[in-house]
């Protein structure tokens, strides 16, 4: 069953702690994407990557960091120098980059407490 | 960086009427996809339209793309309730590898 898979549904953090996002898909597209939703906006995006070992910083890119060791797996860390870090992250994959469909994941709902 | 506008923000039907929502954008395109959201969950993919294409249908949806306007805009015809989401254009252009979203259309319709 194809498909782009995140886990946790749900993540509780306290301040100050990093925490790791997993993205796994099995869909064996070169392009992935992180991005992140407050309530009622938006989507923004925080980095992606075109290739294995490569990746380029998005538009929101303080206080994340990310790793493309292997094709499938594109984890992103919410590192304690992120000032708001509770929100909706979604990460995306597509096998032509921007000229072709990307798929979702259902999404990480983060909240530090 | 290249980022599509929705408008309107919000939208109110009742069941069986049309739904139109307009995306605009400010630079040359290669291509513009729209996508749909429902509440809490992943952005699904509806339809991509190229630069040099003016209109495509999938079922029910109806896009259009006009280049010279730079906008294109999502119709859905005879709404249903399960239609009710969020909906996104991305515009992409040039040689930028980025996709990028708006701030999309809330689609509210009304049993």
């Amino acid at each position: 069953d194809g498909g782009i898979t995140q886990s946790p549904k749900y993540l509780f953090r306290k301040e100050g702690q990093n925490v790791t996002l997993s993205c796994e898909q099995n869909l064996n597209h070169d392009a992935m994407y992180w991005y992140r939703q407050d309530p009622g906006q938006g989507l923004r995006l925080i980095y992606y990557s075109q290739i294995v070992n490569d990746f380029q910083k998005g538009d929101i890119a303080e206080g994340y960091s990310v790793s493309r060791e292997k094709k499938e797996s594109f984890p992103l860390t919410v590192t304690s120098a992120q000032k708001n870090p509770t929100a909706f992250y979604l990460c995306a994959s597509s096998s032509g980059g921007v000229r072709t469909e990307a798929f979702f994941g259902q999404g990480t709902r983060l909240t530090v407490v | 960086s290249q980022q599509g506008e929705e408008d309107p923000q919000a939208l109110s039907i009742q069941e069986g009427e049309n739904a139109t929502m307009n995306c605009s954008y400010k630079t040359s395109i290669n291509n513009l996809q729209w996508y749909r959201q429902n509440s809490g969950r992943g952005l699904v993919h509806l339809i991509l339209i190229r630069s040099n294409e003016r209109e495509k249908h999938s079922g029910r949806l109806r896009v259009t793309l006009d280049t010279s306007k730079k906008s294109s805009s999502l119709l859905i015809t005879a709404s249903r309730a399960a239609d009710t989401a969020s909906y996104f254009c991305a515009p992409s252009g040039g040689a930028t590898n980025k996709l990028i979203f708006g701030t999309g259309t809330l689609l509210a319709v009304q049993p």
